[in-house]
């Protein structure tokens, strides 16, 4: 049973446009949200999280949003840049007394000229 | 500080053969992860250990799968006897207790034929 679901296994865009991506959960226990970018070859890279006692949280051109009543988040880049062309997936962590973190399936973003 | 390693980046491997795949986290770090990423379910968590105990290990496939952390500096995923099922990416990823962003190595993609 996937407690972290991305619907969208893909997303193409337009650079200098908006990227959306989204991310639902289903346990009201998780704490902490969190996005990763994955190049090919690489490990994923921590880019932006956001706690659930707040529903928002910006870093330049990325800014994550949480909707905790409807268990939805997403992550918004704004202008999409060709270097954002990535695999992103979306994590929650297990609540205050874990260090666990249970991820999604992940959306590759494409960003063309 | 040199991030998370794994070794071997590639392993490929005859079924039935045991295939060990190698995790140094970053020094300091007290909570090791094993992840297993494949297209239908994502990242998928396999173990953790906090101060090279393990603490959950439910996401184990299966007996053939086992895990062992002798140190705070080296983690082992076992498996024996291997399967083509078994042919993904493995990461490991560490984490300080209290900070919320994993940091993954660079994986080990495993090929079993």
């Amino acid at each position: 049973d996937q407690q972290v679901k991305q619907n969208s296994p893909s997303l193409s865009v337009q650079e200098g446009r908006i990227s959306i991506l989204n991310c639902d959960y289903t346990n009201s226990m998780f704490d902490y949200f969190l996005w990763y970018k994955k190049y090919p070859a690489e490990g994923p890279t921590f880019l932006i999280s956001i706690s659930s006692i707040k529903d928002k949280n910006e870093d330049g051109r990325f800014t994550v949003f949480l909707n905790k009543s409807a268990k939805h988040l997403s992550l918004h880049i704004v202008p999409s840049q060709p270097g954002d062309s990535a695999v992103y997936f979306c994590a929650a962590r297990g609540g205050y007394n874990t260090d666990k973190l249970i991820f999604g399936t992940g959306t590759r973003l494409q960003v063309f000229p | 500080d040199a991030g998370v390693i794994q070794s071997p980046r590639h392993e490929v491997t005859e079924m039935g053969q045991e295939v060990t795949l190698r995790c140094k986290p970053i020094s300091g770090h007290n909570s090791l992860f094993w992840y297993r990423q494949t297209m239908m379910r994502g990242l998928e968590l396999l173990i953790y250990f906090n101060n090279n105990v393990p603490i959950d290990d439910s996401g184990m496939p299966e007996d053939r799968f086992s895990a062992k952390m002798p140190n705070a500096s080296f983690s082992t995923l076992k498996i024996q006897p291997s399967e083509p099922r078994d042919s993904a990416v493995y990461f490991c990823a560490s984490i300080s207790t209290g900070d919320y962003g994993y940091t993954f190595g660079s994986g080990t993609r495993l090929t079993v034929v």
